[in-house]
């Protein structure tokens, strides 16, 4: 059983497109998270959230929208595609604030 | 802002040898540090979790220890073997806002070689 899941592992997209990730953990989390890497493999948040409500926004532009439409669902949707948005993107939870994080297995997204 | 530095960013050993990944941040306010371990095109596997009030934690092979006041922790392996070959991130945890994040280092990247 994987804890925390990510869908698609791999997208490949046109420039302009709008897509979407999404991330489900099965253990019973209050907190979700998403992560990009970059190219440099520098892991950084974008956002938080904490029972469905949005906690931290990581001056992410607009185009980033997450929807949690429950504490076990934390999607990301990409509107107008760019070329620098190619990156590998973790969703992770933890149990609540302070605690252990576990992360999915990541989303590569290339912008083409 | 916290910052984390991990040295050495690349390690090669031979199997069997002792190491020590090393990791430094800029805040001492911390809430606990956690390291990893990525494997190429793969997810991240968390390894340990070290409350800032502890000073060390173990697991198997691993020792990972803290030092909040220095803005210090280390990532001790014991007798490595090829399949610990993968890259090492360090993350401290940081509040912000009414939540918290993770700030991660570059992670070394580790091979060990038969």
């Amino acid at each position: 059983d994987t804890a925390v899941s990510q869908t698609p592992k791999y997208l490949v997209t046109q420039m302009g497109n709008d897509k979407s990730i999404k991330c489900e953990q099965n253990l019973g989390h209050d907190t979700m998270y998403w992560y990009k890497q970059d190219s440099k493999k520098f892991l950084k948040i974008m956002f938080s959230y904490n029972n469905k409500e949005l906690i931290i926004n990581e001056t992410v532009p607009n185009r980033f929208s997450p929807k949690s439409p429950d504490k076990a669902h934390l999607n990301l949707h990409i509107n107008s595609l760019e070329l620098g948005d190619s990156a590998v993107y973790f969703c992770a939870s933890s149990r609540t604030v302070g605690t252990e994080a576990f992360f999915g297995q990541g989303t590569r997204l290339t912008v083409v | 802002k916290q910052e984390v530095t991990q040295i050495p960013a690349a390690l090669s050993v031979p199997e069997g040898e002792n190491l020590v990944l090393n990791c430094s941040f800029t805040d001492s306010a911390i809430y606990n540090l956690q390291w990893f371990r990525q494997d190429p095109g793969k997810g991240l596997t968390s390894l340990l979790l070290i409350q800032s009030s502890q000073r060390e934690q173990t697991s198997g092979r691993l020792n990972a220890s803290l030092d909040k006041s220095s803005g210090r922790s280390t990532l001790y392996i014991a007798a490595s073997q090829p399949g610990d070959s993968a890259t090492y991130l360090c993350a401290v945890r940081t509040s912000q806002g009414g939540s918290e994040k993770l700030v991660f280092g570059k992670g070394t990247k580790l091979t060990v070689n038969p």
